[in-house]
């Protein structure tokens, strides 16, 4: 099955810096990835996703690229605010009805003042 | 719009009892599932659903046990709690796919003693 590695699993850094989290999966038939950031206490809400067909996307603060070669994307946050601090998952799966979404195990992002 | 509803919150439970989680969406999704969250490890798939009728297992199935009588509710069933069990759990439902889920619900949070 499919395999999803996330690093680092925690990052700090300073507002207004920005921040990258990375991710590899396993299995090359994998064609979406989605991102999912996670407050304390609160519901995993999907922030951005990529499907194979493309190489990057942006959505204002956030961008996600996607190299299809070497099986690795990754989370982008420019201009990093103290209310993007939270946990950031990154995922994986082949899109059609029941194939499932393999999650990594996490990046903790602390934004400082 | 409520979105993908969880009941209990929270529960606490003594080993061997059993109990259901339950989870409502209305957007009229064809595509539920249940997760479950531990620290560490991220979300795992314990079932899955693609439609009124229709279940399957995920990746930590055993112990628990679904049902998917309507369109809008999947509920989640656990037969003899364990400590094992103690975990956060999230419902989610998407559109488009088991893996590519659009909306979480607020989780509920359980112990098993």
């Amino acid at each position: 099955g499919e395999n999803v590695e996330q690093h680092p699993s925690t990052l700090s850094v300073q507002e207004g810096d920005s921040a990258v989290i990375k991710c590899t999966y396993s299995d090359s038939a994998s064609n979406y990835f989605p991102w999912y950031k996670q407050e304390l206490g609160k519901r995993p809400q999907l922030i951005i996703d990529i499907r194979s067909n493309v190489g990057e996307k942006k959505d204002q603060r956030i961008a996600v690229t996607l190299n299809k070669t070497a099986k690795h994307f990754s989370l982008h946050i420019t201009e990093t605010q103290p209310e993007d601090s939270a946990v950031y998952f990154c995922a994986a799966s082949i899109t059609g009805g029941g194939n499932k979404l393999t999650f990594g195990t996490g990046t903790q992002l602390k934004v400082e003042l | 719009n409520a979105g993908v509803t969880q009941t209990p919150k929270f529960q606490v439970l003594k080993t061997g009892q059993s109990m259901t989680l339950q989870c409502a969406q209305d957007m009229n999704h064809e595509y539920m599932s249940w997760y479950r969250q531990d620290p560490g490890m991220g979300l795992r798939l314990i079932h899955y659903s693609v439609g009124a009728g229709i279940t399957d297992q995920g990746e930590v199935p055993n112990g628990y046990n679904v049902s998917r009588s309507t369109t809008e509710d999947f509920p989640l069933r656990l037969l003899s709690a364990a400590p094992s069990q103690t975990s956060v759990y999230f419902c989610a439902s998407s559109y488009s796919g088991v893996g590519q889920p659009q909306h979480f619900g607020d989780g509920t949070r359980l112990s098993i003693l």
